[in-house]
């Protein structure tokens, strides 16, 4: 099977920096995805790792180690739009099929 | 917008009925993936297509069933409704297969209440 784990909820102040960690297991690992969701919307995808190291995309940056099963999804010069939910997902190999799993989301608050 | 459609936006009936829920994927993607959210579950993915063929299959319950037509919309079929059912229905479309694609679309979803 596969486990994500991801902090419940994190706070940040507008124009600093915030990193939300996720530790994943899985077999067959084939990638793995951020998205943001505000409350009541859709996912919108944010970044895409399926090797090591950094992806960055603007104010967004995602790190994979895959030898620990530990990603990252860094946010830059926050703003208070930012506040959301940040979902990491991880596609694995179950019974023969590529299946995305998701962790239950960090939920983001940037104040003033 | 994403380009991914979702008809009906809002359901609402009765445990042990039956509804469809439909999906029109973005012009020229071949996947389209369902996913189900719910607050005590979070985002689950239930079943995905590839040009008409079932291609992956997540924690789908008996009484769900899916399929992709040739124009690549797609349904999900929902029946013998439980008050544990009620959750938001998303769709999402990628151009490649499942274990190739690096990013999905997702479409605005379907509340569906169960009363």
């Amino acid at each position: 099977g596969q486990n994500i784990d991801q902090p419940t909820e994190m706070t940040a102040t507008e124009g600093a920096i915030v990193q939300i960690n996720c530790t994943y297991q899985t077999s067959g690992f084939n990638g793995l995805f951020w998205y943001q969701q505000h409350a009541g919307e859709a996912p919108t995808f944010l970044s895409y790792n399926v090797l090591d190291g950094l992806e960055e995309k603007g104010r967004f940056s995602s790190f994979l180690s895959r030898s620990k099963g530990y990603s990252y999804l860094l946010l830059k010069e926050l703003q208070m739009k930012d506040s959301a939910s940040y979902l990491c997902a991880v596609r694995g190999e179950t019974g023969g099929s590529y299946i995305p799993t998701f962790g239950r989301g960090t939920s983001l608050i940037v104040h003033p | 917008d994403s380009g991914v459609t979702q008809t009906p936006k809002h359901l609402i009936t009765a445990t042990g009925q039956r509804v469809t829920l439909r999906c029109s994927p973005r012009s020229g993607d071949l996947s389209v993936y369902w996913y189900q959210q719910s607050l005590d579950q979070g985002l689950q993915f239930l079943i995905q297509y590839y040009n008409g063929e079932e291609r992956a299959k997540g924690n789908i319950l008996e009484r769900f069933s899916a399929q992709q037509f040739p124009d690549l919309h797609s349904e999900l079929n929902l029946s013998s409704l439980e008050l544990g059912d009620s959750a938001l229905y998303f769709c999402a479309s990628s151009p490649l297969p499942v274990f190739l694609d690096n990013e999905q679309f997702f479409g605005p979803g379907t509340r569906l209440t169960v009363l």
